[in-house]
């Protein structure tokens, strides 16, 4: 299966808002309510901000929210902060017991 | 505390094995899918494998179909990727990962281990 599609960079300034999107095709991204988004910083493993396609898990700030429409998902990071600065990765069910990621975004904070 | 503690990876020549084990702490690790991912040096992550929690149900990127295996002792709350026919595009960072349900992988992992590296070269 081929990875959906995510833009290679974002960037935006503090206290603004960023979206990052994720597109694949109606046998991922659009066919289920699996979608998945992780932060990974240099040299660490990645760590879950949003599943379902717009929940957080406990402790995850309510700055970060997900969300869908058709084969394109979106995470949206409010009030940015310096330490958001990261690569972001969607992640989606693609059936069969199997998943595939997006290519990954990496976010500047100016 | 969850914990996930990946260990087996080392340097391998072309067409050698591998196998890397992720032992599970903290949860009960029969009642949750496993997976593996890995990360190629500068590159970003790749779902690789998945397992359900009872082991019925394993699934595999095409590129390593046929060369690797994936397994579980619950018992031993211990997951493993048996590694054959290394490829040098086999070099990665492999991470084993939580799912948040029993059934499939890929729907989403909120545990990872923290890393191991495979190198593929002579």
């Amino acid at each position: 299966q081929s990875a959906p599609t995510q833009p290679r960079s974002v960037s935006g300034s503090p206290g603004q808002s960023v979206t990052i999107s994720c597109t694949g095709t109606s046998g991922d991204v659009g066919g289920y309510q699996y979608v998945s988004w992780y932060q990974q910083s240099p040299g660490k493993a990645p760590k879950l901000m949003i599943f379902d396609v717009n929940k957080r898990p406990s402790g995850i700030s309510d700055r970060f929210s997900g969300s869908k429409s058709g084969n394109t998902a979106f995470l949206t990071i409010s009030g940015l902060q310096a330490d958001d600065e990261a690569d972001y990765y969607c992640s989606a069910y693609a059936g069969r017991y199997s998943g595939v990621f997006g290519g990954g975004t990496r976010l500047t904070v100016l | 505390e969850v914990q996930l503690l990946e260990s087996g990876g080392g340097l391998v020549q072309p067409g050698g094995s591998l196998r890397l084990s992720c032992r599970g702490s903290g949860f009960i690790f029969s009642s949750y899918a496993m997976t593996w991912v890995r990360q190629a040096p500068g590159k970003g992550l790749e779902w690789v494998s998945g397992i359900s929690g009872s082991g019925t149900n394993i699934n595999y990127i095409d590129s390593v179909k046929g060369r690797f295996t994936t397994s579980r002792d619950n018992s031993r709350n211990t997951l493993y990727l048996q590694m054959n026919s290394l490829r040098v595009e086999d070099t990665a960072v492999y991470y084993c990962a939580k799912e948040l349900n029993y059934y499939a992988s890929g729907r989403g992992s909120d545990s990872w281990g923290q890393g191991t590296l495979v190198t593929v070269s002579s």
